[in-house]
């Protein structure tokens, strides 16, 4: 059965800091790996999308990378800002077990302070 | 462009009484579709999915049910609604079952 984990659970850091928000998986048998932000009480954005046969993806201030093999991913932060205060879930989405489905993390909620 | 919409954002509704949960998807033809619950502090766990009108597929058994009576349109129900059907539900849209995924902004339900 797929799990996926999201270490820290919450992170505090003043603004302008490079961060790291980790996210591991128990089975390697994935198409892709998804990043989501989670605004309270709103729904989720996606930020990034990695297939099966990448290593990495990148957009703007964010870079997600992905090592199948070892069931990791992580999501990088450069020079935090207040307004990326919010829940980062990662989500994979599995081969076997029914492919149409999102298997979520419980969330890494990160907070930037000025 | 693709847009989802869900409504109502919020929902207080008291035990034993029916529901009903809208999502419709703009831009796109034959979606796949889902429905997540989010329980505080838990994450999101998979209710239903749908590949095609009048195909559901369900992940848990629960007090819930959803229909597809149109390409675009998902809506999530119940006859008689329980304390516990509190949560936050999400709707989603993919274009295929590996491609990425997109999230309304979510109906929070109350059940009282």
């Amino acid at each position: 059965k797929q799990e996926v984990t999201q270490i820290p659970a919450a992170l505090s850091v003043p603004e302008g800091e490079n961060l790291v928000l980790n996210c591991s998986f128990t089975d390697s048998a994935i198409y892709n790996l998804q990043w989501f932000r989670q605004d309270p009480g709103k729904g989720l954005t996606s930020l990034l999308l990695i297939q099966s046969s990448q290593r990495e993806q990148t957009s703007g201030r964010l870079n997600a990378s992905l090592d199948k093999s070892s069931g990791r991913s992580t999501l990088y932060i450069a020079a935090s800002q207040p307004g990326d205060s919010a829940t980062y879930l990662c989500a994979v989405r599995p081969v076997s077990g029914g492919y149409n489905k999102l298997i979520f993390g419980a969330g890494t909620r990160l907070a930037v302070h000025p | 462009s693709q847009t989802i919409h869900q409504w109502p954002a919020t929902l207080v509704q008291p035990v034993g009484s029916p529901l009903s949960l809208e999502c419709t998807v703009e831009g796109t033809s034959n979606p796949n579709l889902y429905w997540y619950r989010q329980a505080a502090g838990r994450g999101l766990q998979l209710l239903f999915y749908s590949v095609g009108i009048g195909q559901i597929s369900s992940e848990v058994p629960q007090n819930l049910s959803a229909s597809r009576p149109q390409d675009r349109q998902f809506i999530l129900s119940s006859k008689k609604l329980l304390l516990s059907d509190s949560g936050f539900y999400l709707c989603a849209w993919s274009a295929a079952s590996n491609t990425e995924a997109f999230f309304g902004q979510g109906t929070r339900l109350t059940v009282v």
